[in-house]
């Protein structure tokens, strides 16, 4: 039972390299959602996915893309990597309308 | 999402019942209330959720009060592994679930 699957766990990238994260769920649902968490802090919304073929902000949008390219699949693009992008990023399933949300055990961002 | 108050931390001992807060008087009257924890270097898991109802699970149970405005998280039996941060969330329709700062719980051996 996978749940939400991220890939890579761990990537270093050098100042302005190009980076996807992938991220896939089996649970069927519609909604999904990339969150980053810095060191100490809490988790913020970065984009989300209420359905296939939508995508829309959430609180810090800057610096990424995304595309869901399926109703499995959402991954998150950084085209030019800078040090505060430096985090954990998790992806997320669920959660809409009551639903529970389920959560990857997220991706470890340095960028040097 | 209706805006929730939780202590920034608690402390509990092991095997103790441990019972975490959360205010929230402005939540309406269709308003679940969800709460979420997030164990050290892990992503935030489901915990439970409720409407107007005590609610029990293999996890924990939510006693909610009678007028809505507080709800409190049981933790029947703390171990050291339910040492995380626990989020209080009333989710609003079809937006995205904020987290906020959480009660970060701390279990003493």
């Amino acid at each position: 039972n996978a749940g939400v699957t991220q890939t890579p766990k761990f990537q270093v990238l050098k100042t302005g390299q190009s980076m996807t994260l992938q991220c896939a769920q089996d649970m069927n649902h519609n909604s999904m959602y990339w969150y980053r968490q810095d060191p100490g802090m809490g988790l913020r919304l970065i984009y989300y996915s209420a359905s296939e073929g939508t995508t829309d902000k959430g609180e810090v949008p800057n610096g990424y893309n995304v595309s869901r390219l399926n109703k499995r699949e959402f991954s998150l693009r950084l085209e030019s990597a800078a040090p505060s992008q430096t985090s954990v990023y998790f992806c997320a399933s669920g959660g809409l309308r009551n639903q529970p949300q389920h959560f990857g055990d997220g991706t470890r961002l340095s960028i040097l | 999402d209706a805006k929730t108050t939780q202590p920034n931390s608690m402390e509990s001992n092991e095997e103790e019942p441990v019972h975490l807060p959360c205010n929230h008087s402005t939540i309406s009257g269709t308003d679940y209330i969800h709460w979420y924890r997030q164990l050290p270097s892990q992503g935030p898991e489901y915990v439970i959720h409720g409407l107007t109802s005590n609610v029990n699970n293999r996890m924990a149970s939510l006693a909610i009060a009678e007028d809505r405005k507080s709800s409190t998280l049981i933790l029947h039996r703390a171990t050291l592994r339910d040492a995380a941060v626990y989020y209080c969330i009333l989710p609003s329709g079809n937006t995205p679930l904020v987290f906020g700062k959480g009660t970060r719980l701390s279990v003493i051996a």
